[in-house]
């Protein structure tokens, strides 16, 4: 069946460190990919997406690329912040079934120590 | 103004009861979707909806029902909750017509406890 995994958290990592989030997926057809982040206490907001192979998503400074060869959208980030502390999740969407529903990961959490 | 809102926020309840959590839209889009959140198992989808007349089920619908009165007002109701409906509680939306890959746009949550 179609599905998403995620890294297992927690993820600490000190400010300006580089990060990685692995994410990888199995789908029937072509999916589009999504990375969702959650702060503290909030809905989940979406962080950036990637609707067909080899695009690159992008926002805030994260990139993920949208690998169809290793079905991988991995997501990236040079130099954190403390404020990027949050819980990410990556998520897949089959468009052939037209029912716009997602599929999410179990979702990664990020901690940021000054 | 929030584009999706959820209440209530926070709701503390007894194993039995009825329980009805809200959401709200101005974002004029057709779609609306409930999941709920575990540690440690991401978000499962629990109802959608597709229009006024259009309910389908989503993974884990037992135990739940909703209502969809109108365009921007979709309900989740738990008819006698249980423990393990304990769980933060998302209502979503999404634009039929709109590209991008069926983006969804989230309600900031409603933790709901069932003792």
């Amino acid at each position: 069946g179609n599905s998403v995994t995620q890294m297992e958290g927690p993820v600490t990592l000190s400010e300006e460190a580089f990060l990685t989030i692995n994410c990888t997926y199995t789908a029937t057809g072509y999916p589009s990919l999504f990375w969702y982040v959650q702060y503290p206490g909030e809905g989940l907001q979406l962080l950036l997406k990637a609707t067909k192979a080899d695009d690159k998503g992008s926002n805030k400074g994260f990139e993920a690329t949208y690998r169809k060869e290793t079905t991988s959208f991995h997501l990236e980030k040079g130099s954190v912040q403390v404020s990027d502390s949050a819980v990410y999740f990556c998520a897949l969407s089959l468009s052939s079934s037209n029912t716009g529903k997602l599929i999410f990961g179990q979702g990664t959490t990020l901690q940021v120590k000054p | 103004d929030a584009d999706v809102t959820q209440t209530p926020r926070n709701r503390i309840t007894k194993t039995g009861k009825r329980i009805m959590l809200e959401c709200s839209q101005t974002k004029g889009h057709d779609r609306m979707y409930w999941y709920r959140q575990d540690p440690g198992l991401g978000l499962r989808l629990i109802y959608y909806s597709f229009d006024v007349k259009d309910i389908n089920k989503g993974e884990i619908s037992d135990g739940y029902s909703v209502s969809r009165q109108a365009q921007a007002k979709f309900s989740l109701s738990l008819e006698s909750a249980i423990p393990n409906q304990t769980a933060l509680y998302f209502c979503a939306t999404s634009d039929l017509l709109a590209s991008g890959g069926n983006e969804q746009f989230f309600g900031p949550g409603t933790r709901l406890t069932v003792l």
